[in-house]
């Protein structure tokens, strides 16, 4: 699975847009890009993933460049129960079979009141 | 309310005991997994299982066991052989390739 790089911390006023960024110049054409957050001592919670096109749900918007080397996590109207670890990764769709979920190191985004 | 359900929350235990780690789902999902967190770091994976009765080690296994005698049920046994049992426990299912874990145990061992 390819590697992802995250700045290790950023912070976002509340009600504004939270712009995550994440670099993948390594991903392979089969590969998805996953986010998910953990609050703190809480269980990771799945957010979005896509292929190559643009994805929204009621959580969050992803943005994946063309060249699919980088991607952007959007919160459109952060709140302060965002405050949390954001970690993107990598990884190839195995349907039916072995899969393992790594992560980074994560950013940690603070939503300041 | 459908989900995974991890208990207790916290769990204390002295060193030299075994202790299980309770895992449930009613999602339905066949393959569930099993993570240590310590702090600072990323997931580690210890034990996954695909369908019941089948169960396959992860990265880090020595000193885990488990069972999965029913689809809804996962649970993790720390035993007495596990060096460093103190972390944050995760358990997960997958469905659709995507994995969904469960709010965690935090066992401290004393």
């Amino acid at each position: 699975d390819a590697k992802t790089t995250q700045p290790p911390s950023m912070d976002c006023a509340e009600g504004r847009a939270a712009n995550l960024p994440c670099n993948h110049s390594t991903i392979s054409g089969n590969e998805y890009v996953y986010w998910y957050r953990q609050i703190h001592s809480q269980g990771p919670q799945y957010i979005i993933h896509g292929l190559k096109n643009n994805e929204t749900n009621e959580m969050a918007s992803l943005i994946i460049t063309e060249d699919r080397k980088s991607s952007t996590l959007i919160l459109p109207h952060a709140t302060l129960r965002d405050t949390a670890v954001y970690y993107c990764i990598v990884r190839v769709s195995r349907s039916g079979g072995y899969q393992k979920v790594t992560f980074g190191t994560g950013t940690k985004l603070q939503v300041i009141p | 309310d459908g989900g995974i359900t991890q208990s207790p929350k916290y769990l204390f235990r002295k060193e030299g005991q075994n202790v299980t780690l309770s895992c449930e789902q009613n999602l339905n999902h066949d393959a569930m997994y099993w993570y240590r967190q310590d702090p600072g770091q990323g997931l580690r994976l210890i034990y996954y299982s695909q369908i019941v009765n089948d169960f396959q080690k992860g990265d880090i296994a020595e000193g885990y066991s488990v069972s999965r005698e029913k689809k809804e049920s996962f649970p993790l046994t720390v035993t007495s052989a596990q060096k460093n049992p103190t972390a944050f426990y995760l358990c997960a299912t997958l469905w659709a390739d995507t994995q969904y874990f469960g709010p965690g145990t935090r066992l401290t061992v004393l």
